[in-house]
């Protein structure tokens, strides 16, 4: 199993440009997330997927927009980059979110929006 | 104040040392995460606890529910466990986790 898995590792954006960031679970999770992680700060909810066709905001949702594809895939929008979405952004699923199942994480992807 | 507060925030360390990380938080809350993150930036989860100790390998996590307290234990520590240490929770009957700040250790050889 591959795990959680994240393209691109690395992207340099110009201010106004847009981008997708992908996300590709193998291990049959309900729960998709999507972190964000700056310097000095702790991992930050932006959007996440309890399940398959549900989304809901997360604690910094703005500027962002996501999509559940399906059960494994799990995508992160910004749709006209800013300087202060420069940042490593963690994508992570878990089986059953209620229950407080154990999140796995992707790799990350470091994003600098110039 | 943040409802997740661990300390220290630095810690260095010689190896061998007993190193203890800890994690005070202000909410009810239905599970505790431990997660460590490298230097090349992955994140793994250590624990998920909601009550009593777990153990693996050289580390051990304690949590007391009533004082809202956990540690991180790291026995014989080695340099491979430079890492940094965060501690997340789980809030009763929210749908997400909140994170400490994290502490990045480094065990000196």
């Amino acid at each position: 199993n591959a795990g959680v898995t994240q393209t691109p590792k690395f992207q340099v954006l110009k201010t106004g440009q847009s981008m997708t960031l992908q996300c590709a679970q193998d291990m049959n999770h309900n729960s998709m997330y999507w972190y964000r992680q700056d310097p000095g700060m702790g991992l930050r909810l932006i959007y996440y997927s309890a399940s398959e066709g549900t989304t809901d905001k997360g604690e910094v949702p703005n500027g962002y927009n996501v999509s559940r594809l399906n059960k494994r895939e799990f995508s992160l929008r910004l749709e006209s980059a800013a300087p202060s979405q420069t940042s490593v952004y963690f994508c992570a699923s878990t089986f059953n979110r209620l229950l407080g199942y154990e999140q796995y994480f992707g790799p990350g992807t470091r994003l600098t929006v110039t | 104040k943040n409802e997740v507060e661990q300390s220290p925030q630095n810690l260095t360390a010689q190896e061998g040392e007993f190193i203890t990380i800890n994690c005070s938080y202000s909410v009810g809350i239905s599970a505790l995460h431990w997660l460590q993150q490298h230097p090349g930036g992955g994140i793994v989860s250590l624990f998920m606890l909601s009550s009593g100790k777990k153990k693996h390998g050289r580390l051990i996590a304690t949590i007391n529910i009533q004082e809202k307290h956990s540690s991180l234990h790291i026995t014989a520590s080695h340099p491979r466990d430079s890492a940094v240490y965060i501690c997340a929770v789980r809030i009763q009957g929210a749908q997400k986790l909140v994170f400490g700040q994290g502490t990045r250790l480094t065990i000196n050889p």
